[in-house]
């Protein structure tokens, strides 16, 4: 399909890892990207990894690319309440675009 | 050195009014991009300039229009509001064309039409 998929909610506690997984549409995607938005802020760009990749690490961040599957999933290490927010997925496309998931709000709980 | 900035932050204006909106990109970056943020649709892509030139543009009608100054500066203008045209504005910039490593997003500008 034509959207960037990923799941709505994620809950965790304080402490436990979070996994946040996508799966996007264009297997020519050059670049993925995660992006957090907290409450009335834009999108800040997490971190980004390369097609050629398979893994990306990034103090408490890993990023996993499954080229073959089309999935990218987020890992967020010791999980703390500031981490509370929208986490996008998003694709590089044709024509220098970005395409982006519908976010998942993760919850972390004290 | 200083972030995206948009502004205004929040604007209420009727339907049938018109709206520009200001997006000044970190000093150096010559790309700039709009994007709407609604609930329901998410992040959808507006336009992308470059050195003043409209380059990309998304599936929006014509009562949404952009441009670009020489000092990269952006603005975008909607025409003939609707109430379906309350949203978060969003405006990224990137030092060149292409999305290698990603954007650098303001923190909007919320619109509220009534």
């Amino acid at each position: 399909g034509e959207d960037v998929e990923q799941s709505l909610f994620l809950s965790v506690r304080e402490g436990d890892s979070s996994v946040i997984n996508c799966t996007y549409t264009d297997s020519s995607s050059t670049y993925l990207y995660w992006y957090k938005q907290e409450p009335g802020a834009g999108l800040q760009l997490l971190t980004y990894i390369f097609s050629n990749m398979d893994m990306k690490q990034d103090q408490r961040l890993t990023v996993l690319l499954n080229k073959k599957d089309k999935h990218l999933s987020l890992r967020i290490a010791d999980t703390q309440t500031g981490d509370s927010a929208i986490y996008f997925c998003a694709e590089s496309i044709q024509n220098n675009d970005m395409r982006f998931g519908a976010g998942t709000r993760l919850t972390v709980k004290p | 050195k200083a972030g995206v900035t948009q502004t205004p932050r929040y604007l209420i204006k009727t339907r049938g009014q018109q709206v520009t909106l200001s997006c000044s990109p970190i000093s150096g970056h010559r790309s700039v991009s709009w994007y709407q943020q609604t609930p329901g649709q998410g992040l959808q892509f507006l336009f992308e300039y470059f050195s003043e030139t409209q380059r990309n543009k998304g599936n929006f009608p014509g009562r949404f229009s952009g441009r670009q100054f020489s000092n990269s500066r952006s603005e975008m203008n909607v025409s003939t509001l609707e109430l379906g045209d309350s949203a978060l504005y969003l405006c990224a910039s990137s030092s060149t064309r292409g999305t290698n490593y990603g954007y650098t997003f303001g923190s909007g500008t919320r619109l509220t039409v009534v």
